[in-house]
């Protein structure tokens, strides 16, 4: 079966820097993307990751390592914004996203 | 508006009761997505449409009904719901042009759905 693996939840500290990580398996790989979703609102866009290697996009970077079906979220510089879940999805070779259960990122001042 | 928009925000419906969350997207976009995502759970895709078609039903109940009138609009009629049928349902758009290329998707606040 198709699975996706993150942690359930994770604090980290103002100012700080926090790493998120994201295994998969999946039938085929056709990229893996990072959502952010506050409570009650909508998941959010960060990333996207289809070769491998370090995407930078400000205070946010996410990593892809395709032979190991592993990939990263890193946040640098945490700010009390920043508490939220990060969802990690990967779209398959039916080009359908399978999406991971998120990680609760707390922050704390 | 702009975006992606849902209503009702919030809905609490008896067992017997039919309803309907409407979903519209300002997005020129060319594929919607119904999801359902209940608490410490992934995300379930429930219904796909492509161009106003249905390219995908994962296996949801009948109690379920899916409509894509146009390619700005989608619907999910709901009927003779279960308790645990209580969830966020999000819908989704993206710009589904190529197969392999790139599709964000871009997401609606959802709708907050108790089943009593």
């Amino acid at each position: 079966g198709q699975n996706i693996d993150q942690p359930t939840e994770m604090t980290a500290t103002e100012g700080a820097i926090v790493q998120i990580n994201c295994t998969y398996q999946t039938s085929g790989f056709n990229g893996l993307f990072w959502y952010q979703q506050h409570a009650g609102e909508a998941p959010t866009f960060l990333s996207y990751n289809v070769l491998d290697g370090l995407e930078e996009k400000g205070r946010f970077s996410s990593f892809l390592s395709r032979s190991k079906g592993y990939s990263y979220l890193l946040l640098k510089e945490l700010q009390m914004k920043d508490s939220a879940s990060y969802l990690c999805a990967v779209m398959d070779s039916n080009y359908q996203l399978i999406w991971g259960a998120g990680t609760k990122l707390i922050i704390k001042p | 508006e702009t975006g992606v928009t849902q209503t009702p925000r919030h809905l609490v419906m008896g067992m017997t009761n039919k309803k309907s969350l409407k979903c519209e997207q300002h997005l020129g976009h060319n594929a919607m997505y119904w999801y359902k995502q209940s608490a410490k759970k992934p995300l379930e895709l429930m219904f796909v449409y492509n161009f106003k078609e249905q390219t995908e039903n994962n296996s949801v109940p009948s109690r379920f009904s899916p409509e894509c009138p146009n390619s700005s609009h989608l619907f999910l009629h709901l009927h003779t719901l279960q308790p645990e049928d209580s969830a966020l349902y999000l819908c989704a758009s993206s710009q589904d042009g190529e197969r392999g290329g790139f599709n964000e998707q871009f997401f609606g606040p959802g709708t907050r759905l108790t089943v009593l």
